[in-house]
């Protein structure tokens, strides 16, 4: 099915704490993966993407793991900050028609 | 400017009237996406379209229409505006599955 979807719709993380939002796809086909941070009042943003065929890739203080066996992909922030607060949204191409399609989203909160 | 620009920013409307919604593009881009975001639902997928004679439904298209005037604008209508479509709505724009977002519409039907 095309489905995206994130295990927690919200994490609370204590500041300078690494964060770890979750998501969980099911379509085999699809080639790319971003992820997306929504600031309250404003449209999603692009963080970071991947590739089906890497695993890893790494941004300033974020990085992206994809599992093609389990179908997860996971963000980290490190040493999260007041302005990591926002809602993130993983989200695929499916490669046969470059529609893209969004999880649920997972609002992170971060604790002083 | 914003790349992205949507028109209106609010609106309020009456339950069966008909209301457009206008996005356009300053970043040249073929590919172009509405979506829909409801609390707890994330964003779905209403229509997109990758050049001007090219229009394809997505996940939730029933009760929505779109247009493509042109490259840099993509329309979504409402031809009879029901309360469940009450939602943020998002035109966004793509050259290489990187989307690009506008400020979103806050559309109210009552």
């Amino acid at each position: 099915g095309e489905s995206v979807g994130l295990h927690l719709p919200t994490l609370s993380v204590q500041e300078g704490d690494n964060s770890i939002i979750n998501c969980a796809y099911s379509n085999s086909a699809s080639d790319y993966f971003i992820w997306y941070k929504q600031e309250s009042g404003k449209g999603p943003q692009f963080i970071i993407d991947i590739r089906s065929n890497m695993d890893k890739r790494q941004g300033q203080r974020v990085t992206v793991l994809l599992n093609k066996t389990v179908k997860h992909l996971s963000l980290q922030i490190a040493a999260t900050q007041p302005g990591d607060s926002a809602v993130y949204f993983c989200a695929e191409r499916f490669n046969r028609d470059d529609k893209i399609i969004f999880g649920k989203g997972t609002r992170l909160h971060i604790l002083p | 400017d914003a790349d992205v620009t949507q028109t209106p920013r609010n609106r309020i409307t009456k339950t069966g009237k008909r209301i457009m919604l206008e996005c356009s593009q300053t970043k040249g881009h073929d590919r172009m996406y509405w979506y829909r975001q409801d609390p707890g639902l994330g964003l779905r997928l209403i229509y997109y379209s990758f050049d001007v004679k090219d229009i394809n439904k997505g996940e939730i298209s029933d009760g929505y229409s779109v247009s493509r005037q042109a490259q840099a604008k993509f329309s979504l209508s409402l031809e009879s505006a029901i309360p469940n479509q009450t939602a943020l709505y998002f035109c966004a724009t793509s050259d290489s599955g990187v989307a690009f977002f506008g400020q979103g519409t806050r559309l109210t039907v009552v």
